[in-house]
């Protein structure tokens, strides 16, 4: 059963740093791997979409990195901004019909001014 | 493109009543529509998959007789909470996979927030 967790849960960073949210999950067999970002009580918006035969995407301040073989992601955001505060989710997709998210823990992002 | 709303964005409702939620495709057809339960500090969890003109498939330990899903069509999908309890009280948000885009990728709606009192 694929689990995906997240570390850590939450982090506090001062406006201005880089940052890097981890990821990893137990099944390496994914067809690819998506960040989303969450504000309070709100839907989701995707970030960045790595597909598994992708190292990394970018766009914008984000990057995001895959290691497929170690089961691991990270999200890397540069020069963060208070806008930036939200909860981070990675999702991994497997492969075939399923087509199924399975969501990791969540980071709880806050950049302070 | 690939807009995914939800209708109501929040609803109370009284103990044994049932809700219903609905989850639309704006501009695109959806054959496949998600349905995630989220409750609070935690993360997503997928309750369901429904496909256009066919019966949902759900996830275990899912009660399919408590959270109806019908598709009826390609941009339209709803869950119905029947009897709903108060530990029924969620933020329900649904997806829709466009097949026509690359990567199956998922388009998420702003979510349902369902209190039960």
């Amino acid at each position: 059963k694929q689990e995906v967790t997240q570390i850590p849960a939450a982090l506090s960073v001062p406006e201005g740093e880089n940052l890097v949210l981890n990821c990893s999950f137990t099944d390496s067999a994914i067809y690819n791997l998506q960040w989303f970002r969450q504000d309070p009580g709100k839907g989701l918006t995707s970030l960045l979409l790595i597909q598994s035969s992708q190292r990394e995407q970018t766009s914008g301040r984000l990057n995001a990195s895959l290691d497929k073989s170690s089961g691991r992601s990270t999200l890397y955001i540069a020069a963060s901004q208070p806008g930036d505060s939200a909860t981070y989710l990675c999702a991994v997709r497997k492969g075939g019909a399923t087509n199924k998210l399975i969501f990791g823990t969540g980071t709880l992002l806050a950049v302070q001014p | 493109g690939a807009v995914v709303s939800q209708h109501p964005s929040w609803v109370i409702c009284k103990s044994g009543t049932s809700v219903k939620i609905e989850c639309r495709s704006l501009d695109f057809q959806a054959t496949t529509m998600f349905w995630y339960r989220q409750f609070p500090k935690q993360s997503l969890m997928l309750m369901a998959t429904s496909n256009e003109g066919s019966k949902a498939t759900y996830e275990q330990g899912v009660e399919k007789d408590k959270f109806l899903i019908n598709h009826a069509s390609l941009t339209l999908s709803t869950l119905t909470v029947t009897s709903a309890h108060p530990e029924d009280s969620s933020f329900y948000i649904c997806s829709a996979r466009d097949p026509y885009r690359q990567a199956h990728e998922q388009y998420f709606g702003p979510g349902t927030r369902l209190t039960v009192t």
